[in-house]
């Protein structure tokens, strides 16, 4: 089955550092999208991205999805302390099936240090 | 206008003991996904409903199960709990799309402990 890897599992950075996850799925997707748990929380969408090589910017955050559909990462400039979460990916395969199921990744948990 | 609303936020059980949560989705929504996160995990997905019926299951047994009544709301029942069953149960609920692209928003979970 599909299977989608998110490295690092962990990251530390002083406030104002930058910071990027990066996401790896067995298959072709659909589309991916991300979401942020902050702790005690539940995912909050952050945005979905569908095109082959496409890139989104939300502020200080910008999405890329690799031209195969197979990869993405997140990229924030300049963390700030209301960064702090986990940030997962979570993708859609491209088996035309997949009515929207999302698979993630283990997520990525992010502390941001004042 | 709420959002996703899943019940009871918290609950303790028995290993052996059944349980039932529920989930109302966001105005709108006919879809309702269920997932399962541990600690420190990303959710997995169990299953999805639409039109009242199981559309699609992910990996978990037959303990456990669910439906989904004519509002769209949704429940999870999951039977002859093990410990492993502890974790954060989500509902996300979503617009169905024929393209099957689109954002889920999800409640903010059960929290199930077994004991």
């Amino acid at each position: 089955g599909q299977q989608v890897m998110q490295i690092p599992q962990y990251q530390h950075v002083q406030e104002g550092e930058d910071f990027t996850t990066y996401c790896n799925s067995s298959t072709t997707l659909s589309n991916i999208q991300w979401y942020k748990q902050r702790p005690g929380g539940h995912p909050v969408f952050l945005i979905q991205l569908v095109k082959s090589g496409e890139v989104k910017k939300q502020k200080r955050l910008t999405f890329q999805f690799g031209e195969a559909k197979k990869n993405s990462s997140l990229h924030i400039t300049a963390t700030q302390t209301t960064d702090v979460g986990t940030y997962f990916c979570a993708g859609s395969d491209a088996g035309g099936t997949s009515y929207g199921k999302l698979t993630f990744g283990q997520g990525t948990i992010l502390t941001v240090h004042p | 206008d709420a959002g996703v609303t899943q019940s009871p936020t918290h609950l303790i059980k028995t290993r052996g003991q059944q349980v039932t949560l529920r989930c109302s989705p966001k105005s709108g929504h006919d879809t309702v996904s269920w997932y399962q996160q541990a600690l420190g995990q990303g959710p997995q997905f169990i299953f999805q409903y639409y039109e009242e019926e199981e559309r699609q299951r992910g990996n978990f047994p037959d303990r456990f199960s669910g439906h989904q009544f004519p509002n769209y709301s949704s429940e999870l029942n999951v039977n002859a709990l093990l410990l492993g069953d502890s974790a954060l149960y989500l509902c996300a609920s979503s617009s169905d799309l024929w393209t099957g692209d689109t954002e889920a928003f999800f409640g903010q979970g059960t929290r199930l402990t077994v004991v």
